[in-house]
């Protein structure tokens, strides 16, 4: 399977402090999104960066991206209690149609 | 610009019933795409429209779910007959066509949470 792994699958911190969530990968990537998910809503896409790039930010975000090891990391920085959401990574692979193949999630959890 | 529309927002049925779900993506986006999504694990996708045609269904249970998007616009998922397991959220997504836009950056809607009883 092309399906990302997340890790931690879970992580609760103190609202001020970092998170930092983990994606590994099978395959060759074209680039790599991150995406949150609110509870009940549908996914809002964060950040992409390519497979030719290392390290990508917006705002609170800083993303990396380690193709020799496929692996990505998500910083975000300076958490809020609004940041309290389930974030996933997805792939977009060589092979066969652009399709996204997205992650198990990692739910973060900022406790005020 | 108006979001990906998708309805109902929430459908319980019993097994073996029918049901279905309609998207409206985003004005001008070519590509939707069909995901679900268990509770607690990440979406799948079932499957992926180019206008009107169909680029990806391989994860699609093919004996009871259906898709089409006749017009190259709007789009209606059916499940006929529905089993336990497929109770789910079933999100619809938008995108400009990658060769244009240079990713496949995804919109989704708000998604259609069903329960089978």
């Amino acid at each position: 399977s092309q399906q990302g792994e997340e890790d931690p699958q879970a992580l609760s911190i103190q609202e001020g402090e970092n998170a930092t969530m983990n994606c590994s990968y099978k395959t060759s990537i074209n680039n790599l999104q991150w995406y949150r998910q609110n509870s009940g809503r549908g996914l809002v896409h964060l950040i992409l960066i390519r497979s030719n790039e290392r390290e990508k930010h917006s705002g609170r975000l800083r993303v990396t991206l380690d193709t020799s090891k496929k692996s990505s990391s998500l910083l975000i920085t300076a958490s809020r209690a609004a940041d309290t959401a389930s974030y996933f990574c997805a792939t977009d692979h060589l092979q066969g149609a652009q399709k996204l193949v997205f992650g198990q999630g990692t739910r973060l959890t900022i406790n005020p | 610009e108006a979001g990906v529309a998708q309805s109902p927002r929430y459908k319980i049925i019993e097994k073996r019933q029918s049901v279905a779900f309609w998207c409206n993506p985003i004005s001008g986006h070519a590509t939707l795409y069909w995901y679900q999504q268990i509770l607690g694990q990440g979406p799948k996708l079932l499957i992926q429209f180019q206008n009107n045609g169909v680029v990806d269904d391989s994860q699609l249970p093919k004996d009871r779910f259906s898709a089409e998007r006749l017009k190259g616009v709007d789009s209606t998922l059916k499940i006929q007959p529905a089993k336990l397991e497929d109770s789910a959220v079933y999100l619809c997504a938008s995108s400009l066509t990658p060769r244009i836009s240079g990713a496949n950056v995804l919109t989704f809607g708000a998604g259609s949470r069903l329960t089978v009883l």
